[in-house]
């Protein structure tokens, strides 16, 4: 248990559907990040909150929007996705911005796009 | 572009020996690394980590060791046991000013025979 939720962990949709990932973090940390793992390739970050505040938005697709309410919960839209969207997406947080200190992972929402 | 890497994507070894997982970086203004293990089905979990004003950090049975004049790293884990089975991934701290992120490498699979 790291303390970072997400839920669902595993999504099923079409690509005229539209689905939210949730994550919520029980640590008391001040940041919050979306990651997407795909098979053979490095982590790639794709969002980051900071207080709630949007700090880095890592040239992502329109389609995935994301909302962050508190400092607490991270949420990831999904919209008209494609089927090489499919991948593993892990939320993390981290104390605060910039990093000096471990993030901590969710285990994921496994995300297949039909 | 983004260059963390890993030499060897599948690292097999026996029960009780010694393993070591290389991670060579390009940034030289990385400040900080990390080592992180990830379990089948399972987020990310943190290992152990090293600050570039250090070449060497031993945690329980787990050692980083950094070379900053070839921009290596590597994680060396004692009397590797079934339970170290995992994607092993090293990610350095990178940025200079501001916001800073983790980048991550490949990874590299270690599988443990008993």
């Amino acid at each position: 248990e790291t303390g970072v939720t997400q839920t669902p962990r595993h999504l099923v949709m079409g690509m005229t559907n539209k689905k939210s990932l949730k994550c919520e973090q029980h640590l008391g940390h001040n940041a919050m990040y979306w990651y997407k793992q795909s098979a053979k390739k490095p982590l790639e970050l794709m969002f980051v909150y900071s207080l709630e505040e949007r700090v880095e938005n890592n040239s992502v697709p329109s389609r995935f929007s994301p909302e962050c309410p508190n400092s607490s919960h991270l949420f990831l839209h999904l919209h008209t996705l494609q089927p090489e969207d499919s991948a593993l997406y892990l939320c993390a947080s981290s104390q605060a911005v910039p990093v000096t200190g471990e993030l901590f992972f969710g285990e994921g929402s496994r995300l297949t796009v039909l | 572009g983004e260059s963390v890497g890993l030499h060897l994507p599948t690292l097999s070894v026996q029960e009780g020996d010694n393993s070591i997982i290389n991670c060579a970086y390009s940034n030289s203004a990385s400040d900080y690394f990390i080592w992180y293990k990830q379990e089948s089905g399972k987020g990310p979990q943190f290992i152990i980590d090293i600050r570039s004003n250090m070449d060497k950090r031993q945690g329980q049975r787990v050692t980083v060791l950094l070379n900053k004049t070839v921009k290596h790293l590597s994680l060396q884990i004692a009397a590797t046991q079934p339970g170290d089975s995992a994607v092993y991934f090293c990610a350095e701290n990178r940025g200079n000013t501001g916001f800073q992120k983790l980048v991550f490498g490949t990874g590299t699979r270690l599988l443990v025979s008993p």
